[in-house]
Parts: C-alpha cells; structure tokens; sequence
C-alpha cells in the first residue's frame, strides 16, 4: 500500500541522548517535510527537504537535523534530547514543494 | 508570519446536520489552503486542497471554498455522520514550504 510510514511508533528517551527518527515514503514524491505537533500550537515545520541531496529550516529547526540521501527516506535527527522536544512528530511528503501534502502516522516521543 | 485561526474549537451537531467550520488566514499570499481530518492519536488525512486561483472544491459530502481577499475559507459538511467525529484542520501555504495550521475544531455528530 503506497503511503509514508514512520518508526518508531512511540519511544521513551532520557534527556542527552541522540535519537533517529525514521520516515519512508513510496510515492517518488520530491518534497518532504517533519512537523511537531504540540497542544494549542498545531503543527509547525521543522525541516524540509524539496528533493533528494537538499535541505531547508522550518519554522523550528534549533536541536533537529535531517539529511535527503535519495528521495525515499528522510530522517530526522535529535543529537541531545531535551524535555521540550517531547511531542508528536509527523512525516510529509508531496509531489512537488507546493503541492498537496500525505502525512504518516506519527511518532509519539517523550523526553525525561 | 502567517496566522492561521480555527473558530470554534469545539463543535457538537445531531446526526444528519449541515455544518460549516471556518478558517481565517492574516496574509492573502497564498499558494493553496489545504483541510484535513485528525482522529485521535492518528496522523493527519488530507480532504481538500484549494489552489489559490480556485474559489471552491468538493469531494462528496464535503464542499471547501476560499476567498483570499478576506482570508477565509469555510468547510461545509452535509448531513453528518457520527463517522465524522474527528478533529478538522485547516493549513495555509504560504511560500513554496510553509504550511502554516490552525489548531483545528473538534467536530463530534452526536447519533
């Protein structure tokens, strides 16, 4: 079934540690994007990436990396884990920068 | 900065009722408005997207419209369903990568 899938589905992580969010799509879309979701703010960007070999800041980027290696997998990099990086995070992608966004199910993280 | 707001932020209807949710955006630049639906715990699904050219989009049951000289858009939902409980976003593209959201309205159709 085409789509995006995340992993891990939730992960508990002591502060300081570096932790790998991992996002896979099969679509062949060029874009892809991270988002944390926190209650009352909604979703802001992180990271994005319009095709394979670059990168770009959202919104929030402090504390995040990602890296585009080919144009399916787009992971997103904690390298020290603080408590206010505990949320849910979302996976994107979408044919084109612009262009219709498809998010995956999430990965819930919470940082002690 | 973009500024998306969702109003209300909760909502409780009947079954089989019409119902609109809004959505107002502060700048008119836009590339395209896209709405999603949220269920509890569970990513985002896309319902409709808007190009900043187009005025309306309808799939089914749901009908999106959008006026950017006022920064709104509205997402009709006929008669509704309790299958349609679930939390509606609403985001704004505004730039090639910015998708700025609304922090929704929780929708429950009471059977």
């Amino acid at each position: 079934i085409a789509g995006i899938t995340q992993a891990p589905t939730s992960q508990i992580l002591a502060a300081g540690r570096r932790m790998t969010l991992r996002c896979t799509q099969d679509m062949r879309h060029n874009a892809m994007y991270w988002y944390r979701q926190d209650l009352g703010l909604g979703l802001r960007l992180i990271h994005y990436s319009n095709t394979a070999g670059t990168t770009g800041k959202g919104e929030v980027p402090d504390g995040y990396s990602v890296s585009r290696a080919n144009t399916d997998d787009f992971p997103l990099t904690l390298a020290s884990a603080v408590p206010s990086q505990t949320s849910v995070y979302f996976c994107a992608s979408s044919g084109d920068q612009g262009g219709e966004q498809f998010f995956g199910p999430g990965t819930r993280l919470t940082v002690l | 900065k973009q500024e998306v707001t969702q109003i209300p932020a909760a909502l409780s209807v009947p079954e089989g009722e019409n119902l609109v949710l809004n959505c107002s955006f502060t700048d008119s630049a836009i590339y395209n408005l896209q709405w999603f639906r949220q269920d509890p715990g569970k990513g985002l699904t896309s319902l409709l997207l808007i190009q900043s050219s187009q005025r309306e989009q309808t799939s089914g049951r749901l009908n999106a419209s959008l006026d950017k000289s006022s920064g709104r858009s509205t997402l009709y939902i006929a008669a509704s369903q309790p299958g349609d409980s679930a939390t509606y976003l609403c985001a704004v593209q505004s730039g090639a990568n910015n998708l700025f959201f609304g922090t929704g309205t929780r929708l429950t159709v009471i059977p």
